[in-house]
């Protein structure tokens, strides 16, 4: 099975921050991979496809990176309501997996 | 609007079984994989299993902590997604998402999901 592994797993940042999370996946996956926004009580929220394309209606201010083995999600200008848990998602192969998460809080 | 709804939850004992509904609208489903993800109380997300489109026969994959226990099945008529769970665990308690997933050359990303149902096994 292919681990992902994501860092940091909290961080808490202000208003109109650059916010960067990595992921690194323990074999090469190309460039399936995926972003998701999960907030509580809330549908889990796709944000970005194929490592960095960004699904249809999320703000610009979210961008993805990489390929093989080593990803970012990036948000160039944090906003209040991105207050979630981000997690990363290959698609490469079977099972799917998921990374541990990282907690977004706004100080 | 594309939307997912599950359904089915609830409270069920130790060795019980139980039937999740996955009710899609806004699409033909049977063109899709669809997925079910869950996640266990202070976890992140768990892949539980997919299953193809028409096209390709409706074939199934599962995660191994459920294979032999679980078992997805559609009804593309009735736009409906199931997961039947039966030799249920304590470790299956969990919040159950069913999730739309739309091909990029050839491969599968989850880009639709549900709000979820929660399943508790408990005696």
């Amino acid at each position: 099975d292919i681990q992902m592994t994501q860092s940091p797993s909290s961080l808490s940042a202000s208003v109109g921050d650059r916010v960067t999370i990595t992921c690194r996946a323990s074999q090469g996956i190309s460039n399936y991979l995926a972003w998701l926004q999960r907030k509580p009580g809330k549908a889990p929220k796709s944000l970005i496809y194929a490592a960095s394309s960004l699904q249809s209606g999320v703000p610009s201010r979210f961008s993805g990176s990489g390929s093989g083995t080593d990803f970012t999600l990036t948000i160039s200008s944090l906003q209040p309501e991105d207050s979630a848990t981000y997690y990363c998602q290959h698609y490469n192969s079977y099972p799917l997996t998921f990374g541990g998460g990282t907690k977004v809080e706004i100080k | 609007e594309v939307q997912l709804v599950e359904s089915g939850g609830g409270l069920v004992q130790p060795g019980g079984s139980l039937r999740l509904s996955c009710a899609a609208s806004g699409f033909t489903l049977s063109d899709f994989y669809m997925d079910w993800v869950r996640q266990a109380p202070g976890k992140g997300l768990e892949w539980v299993g997919r299953t193809r489109n028409k096209a390709r026969s409706y074939t199934t994959e599962y995660a191994a902590s459920v294979k032999g226990r679980f078992t997805i099945s559609r009804d593309d008529s009735e736009n409906s997604l199931y997961l039947q769970m039966t030799s249920l665990k304590a470790e299956d308690t969990a919040v159950y998402f069913c999730a739309r997933s739309t091909a990029v050359n050839s491969y599968y990303y989850m880009d639709v999901w549900g709000k979820g149902t929660t399943v508790t096994v408990s005696s």
